[in-house]
């Protein structure tokens, strides 16, 4: 049981390349989240899934997009990668208790 | 957006002391979360609280829901070397939303 698993674990882009964070999760949950965690902030929302076929925004939406590709998976894309974007990302599963996997370190140069 | 204040931002202490802190809002919650980050990994839950009040213990670690719900507390006792790590608040307001709003941390450090 690995609970939530995210990969890559780090990664370097060029400005304006695009990628692709993975996330899947072993526990049945209905419930799929990315988050980003910048120096001196909490955890912000970036895109939520209440279930397989459904997303919404979260707090911090504007350059990416999220694909909700079964009950277990949820993607994050980056089209066009800026400097703003250079963070730790999480992906998180769950209802009432969200549980998070280990993160992504995205540098954007 | 909108973020909870957690207080206080850091906290050096020497091992076996006691540890107090408390995340705030402004705004009504109904389920309040505790979760501890060590470097480089993601945040686990500690503890969840669901009901104004309820004071809740995981091993040498205690939360309480505030009366108030825009309140919650979290104190740990008799501190050990592995406490040290940034402990976060998080609030959800439940009945089909459930969205976490985050603190902004408090930063556990133990002075040897």
């Amino acid at each position: 049981n690995a609970g939530v698993t995210q990969t890559p674990k780090f990664q370097v882009l060029k400005t304006g390349q695009s990628m692709t964070l993975q996330c899947a999760q072993d526990m049945n949950h209905n419930s799929m989240y990315w988050y980003r965690q910048d120096p001196g902030m909490g955890l912000r929302l970036i895109y939520y899934s209440a279930s397989e076929g459904t997303t919404d925004k979260g707090e911090v939406p504007n350059g990416y997009n999220v694909s909700r590709l079964n009950k277990r998976e949820f993607s994050l894309r980056l089209e066009s990668a800026a400097p703003s974007q250079t963070s730790v990302y999480f992906c998180a599963s769950g209802g009432y208790e969200q549980y998070f996997g280990p993160g992504t370190r995205l540098t954007v140069t | 957006g909108q973020q909870l204040n957690q207080s206080p931002q850091s906290m050096f202490i020497q091992e076996g002391e006691d540890v107090s802190m408390n995340c705030t809002s402004s705004s009504i919650f109904n389920t309040w979360l505790w979760y501890k980050q060590d470097p480089g990994e993601g945040p686990v839950l500690l503890i969840a609280l669901y009901k104004a009040g309820e004071l809740t213990s995981n091993g040498r670690l205690t939360a309480q829901f505030g009366i108030t719900r825009k309140d919650s507390f979290l104190n740990i006792s008799a501190s050990i070397p592995s406490d040290v790590g940034i402990y976060f608040c998080a609030g959800q307001l439940g009945g089909g939303n459930e969205k976490l709003t985050f603190g902004t941390g408090t930063r556990l450090t133990i002075i040897p």
